[in-house]
């Protein structure tokens, strides 16, 4: 069973930059594309991006500027790096597992994590 | 502002059939066959019930089916449980710059 576990601080102050990481275990993270999807509260569903585990990665334009995402296939992770937040990024970040392809269904996903913009 | 048109709300009592829409464009649901539909439930992450717009996951329980027409892909529960009442997302693929689009949530209340 494929589990995945979003890590990372819950709060960050405005202007700094937004750090999480994926850890994926009971499966190859060598076979997927793997996502970011955020939640803001009370809100729907919106895709921050993708990565491939050769590091081919896609983001949303909305976000392109301020967003890196990376792999580490020998910890079996991925990560998120969102910069210059503002409160407008306070969500809660789930990683996802691409079921086929790049866009063809999250099958698996992490218990999400919340992340605050304050001072 | 959602890429793809879902209802706010949609209701049924025990045991009837309800059907979500989710409206696109030719640029994702209608162009492609790549629509998925997730249940989320207060609290908890999303959940994949169908993908490739009528394909159920292992687990997933066959009162829950998919279908599209046009540009307008729709979920149908049907048998009507307790336990079905939650928020419902679509999501697609898309040929426009974001790559993946999700609708705006439609939570549904069982009577």
């Amino acid at each position: 069973q494929v589990q995945l576990q979003e890590s990372g601080p819950g709060l960050v102050k405005p202007s700094e930059t937004l750090s999480l990481t994926c850890s994926v275990s009971g499966g190859s993270i060598s076979s997927h594309y793997w996502s970011w999807i955020r939640q803001p509260p009370g809100k729907g569903l919106e895709w921050i991006g993708f990565i491939y585990y050769s590091g081919s990665t896609d983001c949303n334009p909305s976000l392109k500027s301020r967003v890196t995402i990376s792999i580490d296939t020998s910890k079996s992770q991925f990560s998120l790096r969102l910069s210059s937040v503002t409160a407008a990024d306070t969500a809660v970040y789930y990683c996802a597992r691409v079921r086929y392809g790049s866009a063809r269904g999250f099958d698996y996903w992490g218990q999400g994590t919340l992340v605050t913009v304050s001072s | 502002q959602s890429a793809l048109t879902q209802p706010a709300s949609v209701s049924g009592s025990p045991g009837q059939s309800i059907t979500i829409s989710c409206t696109g464009s030719s640029s994702d649901v209608g162009g492609y066959n790549y629509v998925s539909w997730y249940q989320q439930h207060p609290g908890k992450a999303p959940k994949l019930m169908i993908y490739d717009v009528s394909n159920r996951p292992s687990g997933v329980s066959n009162r829950f089916s998919g279908s599209k027409s046009g540009n307008t892909a729709s979920l149908t529960i049907s048998g009507l449980q307790a336990e079905d009442e939650a928020d419902y997302y679509c999501s697609s693929y898309t040929t426009t710059s974001t790559h993946v689009v999700f609708g705006g949530g439609t939570k549904l209340t069982v009577l």
